[in-house]
């Protein structure tokens, strides 16, 4: 199947800093999907790409499309502790293909 | 409220004890799907369905039974559960398989394989 790099795999930072995480592949994919789960919960559907080079937002955390199809990238801005958990990318082509997760952790 | 519900949530048993977990969505999606999630490893598909007796086989299927005889409901079979099944399991649901719309993820179902 499709594999999907997604790095880093964790991520110790200060609250207030910029986050950045991205994805790769070697294949191309129809759209790229960004999800967050926090402990004890199933994931949370945060930003979908539906068209390479597309840039979208949602409040302080932007994603885009790789030109390519072939990688993403998630930032969050200004962190705060709620932000704290594991960010997956996913990537549909024929089916879903889920990255292994960035786990963010925010020291106060 | 439009969600994904799956039963039991924690789950201990020892190898070779028939099981199965249910899921169920109130969302009248088409799409619904099994995952396994484990350390290190991120979410791995074990079966998918596209609609009612439609199913198919995911990344991971060996061990595992699906089937889908109405469209809520979608359970997952382990016939004879093995240590290496011990893991944390997600259904999900869409209401399409083109992947263009959101996937809602259950809540999770913690097995533990003794």
């Amino acid at each position: 199947g499709q594999q999907l790099n997604q790095s880093p795999q964790s991520m110790f930072i200060q609250e207030g800093e910029d986050v950045s995480m991205n994805c790769t592949s070697s294949s191309i994919f129809n759209t790229w999907l960004w999800y967050k789960q926090e402990p004890g919960e199933g994931p949370v559907l945060l930003i979908a790409l539906y068209k390479a080079g597309e840039l979208t937002s949602n409040g302080r955390l932007t994603a885009q499309f790789g030109i390519t199809r072939k990688d993403s990238f998630l930032n969050i801005s200004a962190s705060i502790p709620s932000d704290v958990g594991i960010y997956f990318c996913a990537g549909q082509y024929d089916g879903l293909t889920f990255g292994k997760g960035t786990h963010l952790i925010i020291q106060p | 409220e439009a969600q994904v519900t799956q039963n039991p949530r924690y789950l201990i048993t020892v190898t070779g004890k028939k099981l199965t977990v249910t899921c169920s969505q109130n969302m009248n999606h088409e799409y619904m799907s099994w995952y396994r999630q484990d350390p290190g490893l991120g979410l791995r598909q074990i079966y998918y369905s596209m609609n009612v007796e439609v199913t198919d086989k995911g990344d991971v299927p060996e061990g595992y039974k699906v089937s889908r005889k109405e469209k809520r409901n979608f359970p997952l079979i382990l016939e004879s559960p093995s240590p290496n099944q011990t893991s944390l399991y997600f259904c999900a649901s869409s209401l399409w398989a083109s992947g263009r719309d959101e996937q809602f993820f259950g809540p999770g179902t913690r097995l533990t394989v003794l």
